[in-house]
Formats: structure tokens, sequence, C-alpha cells
């Protein structure tokens, strides 16, 4: 199984502020790399797929880049329905696995 | 687009079967997998199954092999997730899902909490 590396498992931030998430597979999955969004008791959202193509309704202050095994995912300008837990999750191949999820928390 | 409905909150005991309901509606021809997975309270997300809903076809996590069944009825657009030999570890929140044809998940069940608790 493809192993997900997600760093870092949380960050304090400012509304405003730029915030910047990594994962990083165990081998290349090309660009077979999606994000997600939960907040607390709901279900996840997906917000990028194929490492940078924004899901249709999500805000452009979110971005996704990377190929291969290194991936960032940006969040330009926090906002503050924008503290949540953020999941990486490889679709290359099966079984898809996810990293272990960032909490982006108020300062 | 697609939504889907699950059953309800179910609370079993050690060594029971649990069975979760998935009911597509909406698009549902444009669905091309739908993933089951799970995610125990504070933890992670973690894949159990997929099933193609055209042929019926499951695949199952190594995790999960010989524990999880998936069916559909295809005159419901309704996929069933059976759980068996059930222990304190598999208590969690339970999603189906529809997967895009780059593997991923768009479209999410609101997820069903399975108790096992003696």
């Amino acid at each position: 199984d493809i192993q997900m590396t997600q760093l870092p498992t949380s960050v304090s931030a400012s509304v405003g502020d730029r915030v910047t998430i990594t994962c990083r597979a165990t081998q290349s999955i090309s660009t077979y790399l999606n994000w997600y969004q939960q907040k607390l008791g709901a279900a996840p959202k997906l917000l990028i797929y194929g490492a940078s193509t924004l899901q249709g309704g999500v805000p452009s202050r979110f971005s996704g880049s990377g190929s291969g095994t290194n991936f960032i995912f940006t969040i330009s300008s926090l906002q503050p329905e924008d503290f949540a837990t953020y999941y990486c999750q490889q679709s290359y191949n099966t079984p898809p696995t996810f990293g272990q999820g960032t909490k982006v928390e108020i300062k | 687009h697609v939504q889907l409905v699950q059953s309800g909150a179910e609370v079993k005991k050690p060594g029971a079967s649990v069975k979760v309901s998935c009911k597509a509606s909406g698009d549902t021809y444009t669905i091309y997998n739908i993933y089951w997975l799970r995610q125990a309270p504070g933890q992670g997300l973690e894949w159990m199954a997929l099933i193609h809903p055209s042929s019926g076809q499951p695949t199952y996590a190594q995790n999960f092999q010989g524990r999880v069944t998936l069916t559909r009825d295809t005159s419901t657009s309704t996929v069933y997730m059976d759980l068996s030999s059930l222990t304190s570890d598999d208590t969690a929140v339970y999603y189906c899902a529809t997967v895009g044809t780059y593997g991923h998940i768009d479209d999410w069940g609101q997820g069903t909490l399975v108790t096992v608790s003696s």
C-alpha cells in the first residue's frame, strides 16, 4: 500500500494568514492526489483533485500543487470558515490511502 | 450531482454483524464506483471496500477481507455494507461515497455511527 505522510499534524493560524500543508507519498503517484476538508461532525468535502484542480464551487483561496511524491496544499488567506481538518488522499492505486490529517486551529 | 442517504445509527454487541445501507439519488447514471470508508472517533479516514454499481463487482481492503460484504439493489439504487464479527475497534462512523474517474471522492453520505459495546 502507498503510505501518505501529511505535515504538520496541526497548525495554529489567524484569519488572513497563509497556511501550507505538505503531503508525501512513499512512491510516485503522478498527480493522483486529492485534498479534503472535514469539519467537526460532518463528512469530508472534496476541495482539490488531480493535485491542482479546484472542485466546482470551492473558493479560489484554496490551491494545490505537486506531482510524483511531493504535494502542497495552500490556503492563501485563511477565513473563519476554514478552521477544520484537512486530508490528502492518493488515488493512484487501490487501496486509496489518506494522510493522517492536519487540524487548522484558531491562534 | 448525486445525493447519498445512509441508514441510521446502530448499536451492536461484540461478535454481532451490522448492515448499513446507502441509497443514491440524482444523477445516478454518472456513478463510476462507490466506496465505503470509516472513521473511528478522533481518527483519520480508512478505506474499506468499493463496488461497481453496474456490475456489482466488489473489491475489499486486505484489513477487512472475510468480514465485509458489499451488495447492491439496482432497482432502488441502494448499496449495502455488511460487517461481521464486530469488536469495539469497529466503533466508527461509516461513510459511503461516489468516486470520480480520477479516483477522487466527490459525493459523500452523511455517515452512519456504529457503536460496538457490550
